[in-house]
C-alpha cells in the first residue's frame, strides 16, 4: 500500500463551488505539506504542518484554507473555486528537521475548475 | 529569498547518450540540494541529495555534485534508458527556511 495517499485523484467542479482534497500517510511523519503543480511554474507551496496544532501559510496560500485533523490526515480546501485554481495538488510528508527534508509525496489531485 | 534555476527542457536524448541537466541555485548560508524525479502519472520522488559542499549524491546512475564556488548542482547520467523520461526537478531546503524551493522542472524524453 502507499504511504501517502491523496483524494480524489481526479476531481472537476465548476466556480464558486467548495471543494476538499484529502491526504492521508501512513509514514508516521509529523510534518505535511500541500502544493500546487503548474506547468513551467514547479510547485509551489500552499500550506504546511509540523504537528497537529501547528499550521502555517505557504507562498501562495490566498484562497486555500487547511485541516489537521490528525498526525495522519492534512486536508486542503478551496472555499469558492476558481478558475485558475485549475492544476496538479500534491500532499507530502517529511520526518527530518529543517535543513535536511526529504519529502515522500502522494500521487497528485488532478483539479479542473470549469 | 532562496532560488533554484534549472535548465529548460524539453529535453530529447536517444537510449546510452550522455545527459546533464544544469540547476544552479542562490541562497545565504549552506543549503540542502537535492533533485526529485516525477515519472508519468506519478508523484515527485527524491533521486538524490547532497548536503553540504563538494559532496556527490548518487542514485540509479545518477550523479550531482554539491558545487558552493559555482552555486551549482547539475544532474548527470552516463548512458540513458527509455525508463529515464521523466520530469526532473532540482530543489533546496535552507536552515531557518521550512519548505523546499524548486526549479521549475525539466521534461527528459528518451527515444530507443
Amino acid at each position: 500500500d502507499a504511504d501517502v495517499t491523496q483524494t480524489p485523484r481526479n476531481r472537476i467542479t465548476k466556480t464558486g463551488k467548495r471543494i476538499m482534497l484529502e491526504c492521508s500517510q501512513t509514514k508516521g511523519h509529523d510534518r505535511m505539506y500541500w502544493y500546487r503543480q503548474d506547468p513551467g511554474l514547479g510547485l509551489r507551496l500552499i500550506y504546511y504542518s509540523f504537528d497537529v496544532k501547528d499550521i502555517n501559510k505557504g507562498e501562495i496560500s490566498d484562497g486555500y484554507s487547511v485541516s489537521r485533523q490528525a498526525q495522519a490526515k492534512f486536508s486542503l480546501s478551496l472555499e469558492s473555486a476558481i478558475p485558475n485554481q485549475t492544476a496538479l495538488y500534491f500532499c507530502a510528508t517529511s520526518d527530518q528537521p529543517s535543513g535536511q527534508e526529504t519529502q515522500y509525496f502522494g500521487p497528485g489531485t488532478r483539479l479542473l475548475v470549469l | 529569498g532562496d532560488s533554484v534555476t534549472q535548465m529548460e527542457g524539453p529535453v530529447t536524448l536517444s537510449e546510452e547518450a550522455f545527459l546533464t541537466i544544469n540547476c544552479t541555485y542562490t541562497a545565504t548560508g549552506y543549503p540542502s540540494l537535492f533533485w526529485y524525479v516525477q515519472y508519468p502519472g506519478e508523484g515527485l520522488q527524491l533521486l538524490l541529495k547532497a548536503t553540504k559542499a563538494d559532496d556527490k549524491g548518487s542514485n540509479k546512475g545518477f550523479e550531482a555534485t554539491y558545487r558552493k564556488e559555482t552555486t551549482s548542482f547539475h544532474l548527470e547520467k552516463g548512458s540513458v534508458q527509455v525508463s529515464d523520461s521523466a520530469v526532473y526537478f532540482c530543489a533546496l531546503t535552507n536552515f531557518g527556511n521550512e519548505k523546499l524551493t524548486f526549479g521549475t522542472g525539466t521534461r527528459l524524453t528518451i527515444i530507443p
